[in-house]
């Protein structure tokens, strides 16, 4: 079956400590996405990737990083830096077309993230 | 920059009675709009989306929207709601570069 997958579900996380989350996607997408979820608060975008080897900053770059190395993965890594971690993680990829319509963007299951 | 409004926090709906989530946007040209469901400690599924055309769009599990250009609203409609349909959901709004904006959610509780 075709989709993304994250892992792992559940993630616990000392102060101080970087950790590594993820994405994993067999869709054959281009673009992928890193999004931050606290209640209240929506979705906030933290990185995305349009190709392999290429990503830009979203809203709330600060504390975090990524790679793209391949195009079915787009792992994060929350490091030390970040202040507040605790959150649900979501990634998510689309196609990417040749003109500019931002077509449909689908979400893997998320990841809970706990700084203890 | 883009920017969705979910006024509604939070609603309560009987079940078999029907549902409105309002949702209003902010974008100087035609928007993308996209509205997504997600059930506690899960990832978020697409109801529906309008690009173009038809301004009354059909989705999945009996939802649809209705794109109003003139109130900037992407209002989401169900006549008769499940106990299933008890989740939170979140409008969106894109842009030409690839990223969507997302609203805060309403939260949707459905009693017997």
């Amino acid at each position: 079956d075709g989709g993304i997958t994250q892992s792992p579900k559940y993630l616990f996380r000392k102060e101080g400590q970087n950790v590594t989350l993820s994405c994993e996607q067999n869709l054959n997408h281009d673009a992928m996405y890193w999004y931050r979820q606290d209640p209240g608060q929506g979705l906030r975008l933290i990185y995305y990737s349009q190709i392999v080897n290429d990503f830009q900053k979203g809203d709330i770059a600060e504390g975090y990083s990524v790679s793209r190395e391949k195009k079915e993965s787009f792992p994060l890594t929350v490091t030390s830096a970040q202040k507040n971690p605790t959150a649900f993680y979501l990634c998510a990829s689309k196609s990417r077309l040749g003109g500019t319509q931002p077509d449909t963007q689908y979400f893997g299951p998320g990841t809970r993230l706990t700084v203890l | 920059a883009q920017s969705v409004t979910q006024p509604d926090i939070h609603i309560t709906v009987s079940e078999g009675a029907s549902l409105e989530l309002r949702c209003n946007y902010s974008y100087g040209a035609t928007p993308y709009l996209f509205w997504y469901v997600q059930s506690p400690g899960q990832g978020l599924q697409l109801l529906l989306k309008y690009f173009s055309g038809d301004t009354l769009v059909q989705g999945i599990k009996g939802f649809e929207a209705e794109f109003k250009r003139s109130q900037s609203s992407f209002n989401l409609r169900k006549p008769s709601v499940h106990w299933s349909d008890a989740a939170e959901y979140f409008c969106a709004v894109g842009a030409g570069d690839y990223k969507l904006s997302f609203g805060a959610g309403t939260t949707v509780t459905v009693r017997a």
